[in-house]
């Protein structure tokens, strides 16, 4: 996971915008994910963006993805409870993702 | 869980003892990935799977091996459990069109403890 980055953790309130910021190294990189993964749960596909977008928007999820400085960020808008959870952002060159340490997303009242 | 099953879902074994661990799935899906999950490391691919009896090795692969005999399951063996192995195993799947291949899907984990 060297080469995926994320901060390893987030605190927000509820009913605020979350983003969490990921950096990666590869520039051939094809695709770009986000994953969920809930305790004591599998990594759950949350969405994913092409290398030739620079946005996408799902419901309350915005992946904004700068090629340029090879940043992606995940922005979750209306944060709830059931937001929390450990989120991880992963690359794909070839045709194996590298994936980033997680960063755990903490939502208080 | 997009049809995978990872068996068991909890071992506690000793140092020495073998270990095998099963995914099986009911996409037919082409490829099949063991990860594992430690804090502060994320998630490191262990070994995967491009087709049936067809497999490589990934970033962590020493102490392990697999095999694919049949599409729907991919076993993960340590032959000698050691106590660094102690973590969670999580298998996954992916297609083989276009997109689907790059997509995962991730099974629920296995947790092991070697002692």
């Amino acid at each position: 996971g060297e080469d995926v980055e994320q901060s390893l953790f987030l605190s927000v309130r509820e009913g605020d915008s979350s983003v969490i910021n990921c950096t990666y190294t590869d520039s051939s990189s094809t695709y770009l994910y986000w994953y969920k993964q809930e305790p004591g749960a599998g990594l759950q596909l949350l969405t994913y963006i092409f290398s030739n977008m620079d946005m996408k928007q799902d419901q309350r999820l915005t992946v904004l993805l700068n090629k340029k400085d090879k940043h992606l960020s995940l922005r979750i808008a209306d944060t709830q409870t059931g937001d929390s959870a450990i989120y991880f952002c992963a690359e794909k060159r070839s045709y194996i993702p590298t994936f980033g340490r997680g960063t755990s997303l903490i939502v208080h009242p | 869980d997009a049809g995978i099953t990872q068996s068991p879902r909890h071992k506690v074994t000793e140092t020495g003892t073998p270990v095998t661990l099963r995914c099986h799935q009911t996409e037919n899906h082409r490829y099949m990935y063991w990860y594992r999950q430690d804090p502060g490391h994320g998630l490191r691919l262990i070994h995967y799977s491009y087709g049936v009896k067809d497999t490589d090795k990934g970033e962590v692969s020493d102490g392990y091996s697999v095999s694919r005999s049949k599409t729907e399951d991919f076993l993960l063996t340590l032959e000698s459990a050691t106590s660094s192995q102690t973590s969670v195993y999580f298998c996954a799947i992916s297609g083989s069109g276009e997109r689907a291949k790059n997509i995962q899907y991730f099974g629920a984990g296995t947790r092991l403890s070697v002692l």
